[in-house]
């Protein structure tokens, strides 16, 4: 029954691999977006893809590519780890046209990076 | 642009008591305000939100905030705290993606 799913929820690598974080939704939502919480709990926004279509793309590292198969999928793919790139990585969904609409959350995965 | 200031970082209280956390936000049109709770090692549950109408909302787990739009607040508030809410809390405003604030650690003390 899980709305947003996140895999793995634990990501432990060395420094220069190459990792990938899967998330899916099954809310029917159209949007779907990434999220990196620091240390220090702050949550800032990465990516977002509407209907598959990349909408926000912040200034993330090109070591990062997301990508959306289909609009029930966002994928997040690291290049090259490197040891600030630990944090917790969350995905979220959301129906855009209903801004009053809250998003939904995954569980987070835990990137540690050795 | 947009911004959402949670004004304390960390908010320690003993359990039984009241606690409430502070959220100001900037946007002066169609606001929508939500509050979400992360218990340790989890991600976001949204706790209430606030779309129109009364300016007192209620959310689950006994939490209730209020919207005023004069102070452009909309403060949590929970009458008597139990252990299990130690969390952290972000007060976030409407927008794609949500504009979120740095987050509030309330730690209950038994």
């Amino acid at each position: 029954d899980t709305a947003v799913s996140q895999t793995p929820k634990y990501l432990v690598t060395q420094m220069g691999n190459d990792k990938s974080i899967k998330c899916e939704q099954n809310l029917g939502h159209d949007t779907m977006y990434w999220y990196k919480q620091d240390s220090k709990k702050f949550l800032k926004i990465m990516f977002s893809y509407n209907n598959k279509e990349l909408i926000i793309n912040e200034t993330v590292p090109n070591r990062f590519s997301p990508k959306s198969p289909d609009k029930a999928h966002l994928n997040l793919h690291i290049n090259s780890l490197e040891l600030g790139d630990s944090a917790v990585y969350f995905c979220a969904s959301s129906q855009v046209r209903d801004l009053n609409q809250p998003q939904h959350f995954g569980d987070g995965t835990r990137l540690s990076i050795l | 642009a947009q911004s959402v200031t949670q004004l304390d970082s960390q908010v320690p209280v003993f359990e039984e008591a009241p606690v409430e956390l502070r959220c100001n936000y900037s946007s002066s049109v169609s606001v929508y305000l939500f509050w979400y709770v992360q218990y340790p090692n989890q991600g976001l549950q949204l706790l209430l939100k606030y779309l129109s109408g009364s300016t007192l909302v209620k959310g689950i787990n006994g939490f209730e905030a209020e919207f005023n739009k004069s102070q452009t607040s909309f403060h949590l508030r929970k009458p008597s705290v139990h252990i299990s809410d130690t969390a952290e809390y972000f007060c976030a405003e409407k927008g794609t993606p949500l504009v979120f604030g740095k987050g509030t650690r309330l730690s209950v003390i038994a």
